[in-house]
């Protein structure tokens, strides 16, 4: 089966400027993740997403970050105004039906690398 | 609050021999932990999952514990190979999958 998609793999801005990542998951995976992961640290969970429904976005940095997922298949993160401290890795994954009864199995894609100047 | 604290020095270890990482977390009730390896530039991938009723689980050369009293889990990977150099990292389950910040281990030829 196909991966987890990202694109763009790598990104340079200024600060205060906008940038949009876009993720498609593996096919038929109801459940999709916007990770964080700041060099040297784990991912960090942004929001999650059950088909087109939002189920957890307390960590997401509302004032300057949106995410949406359309249709419940594609997503994009958006971040605007971009900060020097979002440089960072962006990882979206998904997950499928519950593995091995009840847990969730998380499939990355390979990442969108941010770099604010 | 809520902390996940994986081996903070790297691992180096010689080809052949056992690494073992741990993983301690403080202020989660996981029902299960799962362990990813994540190479350079790559998005993490699932390796090992263990249940909070479970003790030990194996996966070929990888074998991981789960002790909820003392809160921590260990992983071993046995008869090291050079590529099995990655950086590893813990996910404790507590209503949502939170990480580690990994361990990066290195096995010499």
């Amino acid at each position: 089966e196909a991966g987890v998609a990202q694109s763009p793999r790598y990104k340079i801005i200024e600060k205060r400027q906008s940038v949009a990542f876009w993720c498609n998951p593996i096919s038929g995976h109801a459940t999709l993740y916007w990770y964080q992961q700041i060099l040297g640290q784990g991912p960090k969970l942004l929001i999650q997403f059950q088909n087109n429904g939002v189920v957890d976005d307390s960590q997401l940095p509302k004032d300057r970050f949106s995410a949406e997922r359309l249709k419940g298949v594609d997503s994009t993160l958006k971040i605007q105004p971009a900060k020097l401290e979002d440089s960072a890795v962006y990882l979206c994954a998904s997950s499928g039906p519950r593995w091995n009864s009840g847990a969730n199995v998380l499939t990355f894609g390979a990442g969108s690398r941010l770099t604010v100047l | 609050s809520q902390k996940i604290e994986q081996n903070s020095e790297a691992l180096n270890i010689q080809e052949g021999k056992t690494a073992t990482l741990t993983c301690n977390y403080t202020n989660y009730s996981p029902a299960y932990l799962q362990w990813y390896r994540q190479d350079p530039g790559r998005g993490p991938v699932f390796l090992l999952l263990i249940r909070e009723n479970e003790k030990e689980k194996r996966k070929e050369r990888l074998k991981v514990t789960f002790d909820t009293t003392l809160k921590q889990s260990l992983f071993h990977i046995t008869a090291s190979q050079p590529a099995d150099s990655a950086t590893y990292l813990c996910a404790p389950y507590d209503y949502k999958l939170s990480f580690g910040a990994g361990t990066t281990v290195t096995v010499r030829a």
